[in-house]
């Protein structure tokens, strides 16, 4: 268990207001990452982090933030929530091992509700 | 356009049959695949790997074959048991050492019926 734990587990919200969803991790890995997962899409990659402070944009980030303040929280914001933004939502890290990729360790996922 | 393609949205198979999952990729770059399962209501799990310098890797009842060539990959379960049925993801990066983001295909929705 990579000690990945996402909250909150479930959320409805109303459409324009903003939201924060959480991922915190136990084993001070620096990748972390977020997706969404919808119907016929798969997992699509939002933002990621590789440090402290250091961010990067993923295949469908408009209309999200991310922050790491410190290693193992990793914040994804919803600025002014839309109902496309109704998802299930992972986090990840990556769990590599020196030159081995074991690929990503995934949250238990957070699904959002945007009514 | 999706880099990462697995056309069959669904497949049932009986218990103790083989499952073959397929994935298609469009990048010639990827060198690194990847199969995760997803149950309802958790995370994706990393299944199993393979590195594009192989054709074949087994990990118990899996076994992930690659064919560069055809830019194809099909995941075999032998034999198939209900507790098998779930979501399979194909994923693909371009390094298996560095730490670029995997790009994922749409999934199949597996069904093992007993």
């Amino acid at each position: 268990d990579a000690g990945i734990t996402q909250s909150p587990r479930h959320k409805v919200t109303e459409t324009g207001t903003p939201v924060t969803l959480r991922c915190h991790q136990t084993e001070n890995h620096r990748y972390m990452y977020w997706y969404r997962q919808d119907p016929g899409h798969g997992l699509r990659l939002i933002h990621y982090s590789y440090g402290v402070k250091d961010t990067d944009k993923g295949e469908v980030s408009d209309g999200y933030s991310v922050s790491r303040s410190k290693t193992e929280d990793f914040l994804l914001t919803l600025e002014s929530a839309t109902s496309s933004q109704t998802s299930v939502y992972f986090c990840a890290i990556l769990a590599g091992q020196g030159n081995t990729n074991y690929g990503y360790t995934f949250g238990s996922g957070t699904r959002l509700t945007v009514v | 356009d999706q880099q990462v393609k697995q056309n069959s949205p669904s497949l049932s198979v009986q218990e103790g049959r083989i499952s073959i999952l397929n994935c298609d990729y469009t990048n010639s770059m990827f060198d690194y695949f990847l199969w995760y399962k997803k149950y309802p209501a958790e995370g994706p799990t990393f299944l199993i790997s393979i590195s594009s310098i192989k054709d074949k890797n087994e990990d118990g009842r899996f076994t992930v074959f690659l064919n560069k060539s055809a830019k194809h990959l099909s995941l075999h379960i032998v034999p198939s048991q209900p507790g098998d049925s779930a979501v399979y993801f194909c994923a693909a990066s371009v390094s298996k050492t560095s730490y670029d983001k995997v790009i994922f295909g749409p999934g199949t929705s597996l069904s093992v019926i007993p």
